[in-house]
């Protein structure tokens, strides 16, 4: 079956812009999370979804940062105003439920703030 | 502060022997530990896994050990191919209703043919 798609793969944007990125997990998965990985760092959690519950937005940096995700299905991370310390790898994982460890990853959108 | 370290970045091994991956913690709260593989413009893909109840857990080539009291794991690749070539991530996770991972900065491993 298909595994975690996201949109766009590369984002290039000004400072100062919005920018919006797109999660497809795999159907079926209620759990989502949504990673950053900087350059030369490890993967940084930003936040999770577990079906219809309140999100877990602990991994947010910021209130520039938000996230929405529709029953079980699309997610997208919106990053208002962004900033060059925004450029990073923006990572979406899915699992078949909250309490299974292993998280399937999407191949990221590769975003760069100018 | 980092919670999860890898201190070397890269590694660079011949075909056919072992290789080593290491990984050290700091969160005694950590009870679930997950190695990660990731080739360039992809995402990370799951490897092998194990329970802080466990020392050792092994999948074919690829066995992971477990030092709780010296907060150390390591990943064994034997024998390693070029294929095995990709950046590792080490990642851990606490139990309860803290379900996030906590990842290492990845090392880079390169099989040499």
């Amino acid at each position: 079956g298909a595994g975690v798609s996201q949109s766009p793969s590369n984002k290039v944007t000004e400072k100062g812009k919005d920018v919006e990125l797109r999660c497809d997990p795999i159907s079926g998965h209620t759990a989502l999370y949504w990673y950053r990985q900087r350059l030369g760092q490890g993967l940084e959690f930003l936040i999770y979804f577990q079906g219809n519950s309140a999100p877990d937005k602990s991994g947010l940096p910021s209130d520039r940062f938000s996230a929405e995700r529709t029953g079980e299905s699309v997610s997208t991370l919106t990053i208002q105003r962004t900033q060059q310390e925004d450029s990073a790898v923006y990572l979406c994982a899915s699992s078949p439920e909250l309490v299974y460890n292993e998280q399937f990853f999407g191949p990221g959108t590769r975003l760069t703030v100018l | 502060d980092q919670q999860v370290k890898q201190n070397s970045p890269s590694l660079s091994v011949q075909e056919g022997r072992i290789s080593i991956l290491n990984c050290d913690y700091t969160n005694s709260m950590f009870d679930y530990f997950l190695w990660y593989k990731k080739y360039p413009a992809e995402g990370p893909t799951f490897l092998i896994s194990i329970s802080s109840i466990k020392d050792k857990n092994e999948d074919g080539r690829f066995t992971v050990f477990l030092n709780k009291s010296a907060k150390h794991l390591s990943l064994h690749i034997v024998p390693s191919q070029p294929g095995d070539s990709a950046v590792y991530f080490c990642a851990a996770r606490t139990g309860g209703s803290n379900y996030k991972l906590t990842f290492g900065k990845g090392t880079l491993l390169t099989v040499n043919p």
